[in-house]
């Protein structure tokens, strides 16, 4: 029990264009959800923290009008990356914990999302 | 500040055991984990603890001691597959997850 889909794995999008995450608990009602990037050989960066039906709380440095997060339902939040230019070029991972997992005390991460931006 | 140190990188032999330390200084404590992200791939879940003392969960152990703001996970019995970074992370007062820069494992044959 208790995944967490993340999709795209991967995309590649031109300088300017916007692209969107998604992020979705299958079999668990996920009542916060977190976004964090991560650079290469670099440990997880928490970008934002979301909580269902209310807004996003952004980390110190995050641009919030660039990095979107909506978490409209308990299964589900997106992360619209916004303009993006080559150095969002990461790897974004979701995480999620909420009722129904196994172990409360565990977060569930999305497989990740790579991002290149030419 | 708020701060978790862990080696940057350690290098074990196949079959042998190997020991890494995780020491933090947080906002208070609400439990330490430890998760293992090979290269490319998402962190998955290794080990959750809050009481001090040991917990043995197969081939890896995760120890705590609160009093000294200490954590190791242990590794038996190596395989070229545990080859990966290891993450430690604590949650504070706050129940925000303050995480290290993680320890590069090399197994070598």
């Amino acid at each position: 029990g208790a995944v967490v889909s993340q999709h795209p794995s991967w995309v590649i999008c031109k300088s300017g264009t916007s692209v969107k995450i998604e992020c979705r608990s299958l079999d668990f009602q996920a009542t916060t959800m977190f976004w964090y990037r991560q650079f290469p050989k670099q440990s997880l960066m928490l970008m934002a923290t979301s909580n269902e039906g209310s807004k996003a709380t952004y980390e110190q440095g995050v641009e919030k009008d660039k990095f979107l997060i909506n978490h409209a339902s308990l299964t589900l939040s997106t992360l619209t990356v916004t303009s993006a230019h080559p150095e969002d070029s990461s790897f974004y991972i979701c995480s999620a914990t909420g009722q129904g997992i196994s172990g409360a005390n565990v977060l569930t991460f999305g497989a990740g999302s790579r991002l290149t931006v030419l | 500040g708020q701060n978790i140190d862990q080696p940057t990188e350690m290098t074990a032999t196949e079959g042998a055991i190997v020991q890494i330390n995780c020491t933090y200084q947080t906002s208070g404590f609400n439990g330490l984990f430890w998760y293992q992200q090979h290269a490319g791939e998402a962190p998955t879940f290794l080990s959750y603890n809050v009481l001090d003392g040991l917990e043995e969960k197969g081939r890896f152990s995760s120890f705590l001691s609160r009093s000294k703001g200490y954590s190791y996970l242990l590794l038996k019995e190596l395989q070229m597959k545990d080859s990966a970074s290891y993450l430690c992370a604590v949650r504070d007062s706050n129940y925000q997850l303050i995480w290290g820069a993680g320890t590069k494992l090399i197994i070598k044959p």
